[in-house]
């Protein structure tokens, strides 16, 4: 049973169009999390949500909108899709207390903009 | 949170033990030590993490120096699915704010185990 599921996988699309990308987590955690791995590999934390509150937005452009409807779903929905929007995007959850630099990550999502 | 520098990649016979070196010489008196590896097409995985004392779990080992300013992860009888990127990260225990759950991650040790 996958403890952090993203869907979709693979999402190709075009330029200018609007795209979602969902997450789950069964693990029972409060807060979760949006990382992007761009093309050189760097992985940087872009939201992060504890119990549907946003806590971390990283300066990240606001056609990106996460949206947690419960504290086990956290989705990122990315208007007017740019060619620099193509990376790997991860979800990721933790508990919210006791040490917090354990993260459970996803599989991740591949967003690749035509 | 503390800067971390990892050589760029690592060979490994399989079988042998992998000794990953990670060097954080401005690491602060609150600021833990973690390790995460991410294997291809997958989300990276948490391994272990330390604050001076030496950990062991079911996966690795880490080794932090007296003074802290260096660890090493130690991967005791590597095997081909160990081949990952290895990411030593520093950061500060129970980071609360905007800081919490943010990991730096720099560019990582990519570990080549062979057969």
């Amino acid at each position: 049973d996958t403890a952090v599921s993203q869907t979709p996988k693979y999402l190709v699309t075009q330029m200018g169009n609007d795209k979602s990308i969902k997450c789950e987590q069964n693990l029972g955690h409060d807060t979760m999390y949006w990382y992007k791995q761009d093309s050189k590999k760097f992985l940087k934390i872009m939201f992060s949500y504890n119990n549907k509150e946003l806590i971390i937005n990283e300066t990240v452009p606001n056609r990106f909108s996460p949206k947690s409807p419960d504290k086990a779903h956290l989705n990122l929905h990315i208007n007017s899709l740019e060619l620099g929007d193509s990376a790997v995007y991860f979800c990721a959850s933790s508990p919210r207390t006791g040490v917090t630099g354990e993260l459970f990550f996803g599989e991740g999502s591949r967003l690749t903009v035509l | 949170d503390a800067k971390t520098t990892q050589p760029t990649s690592m060979d490994c016979a399989e079988g042998r033990a992998a000794n990953l070196p990670c060097n954080h010489s401005t690491i602060s008196g609150n600021e833990y030590v973690y390790w995460y590896r991410q294997i291809h097409s997958q989300g990276p995985q948490y391994i272990i993490h330390g604050l001076k004392n030496n950990e062991t779990n079911e996966m690795a080992s880490l080794i932090i120096t007296e003074d802290r300013k260096s660890s090493t992860l130690i991967l005791p009888h590597a095997t081909l699915r160990d081949t990952a990127v290895y990411y030593c990260i520093v950061r500060v225990a129970s980071a609360g704010g905007t800081s919490y759950g943010k990991l730096t991650f720099g560019q990582g040790t990519i570990l080549t185990v062979h057969p």
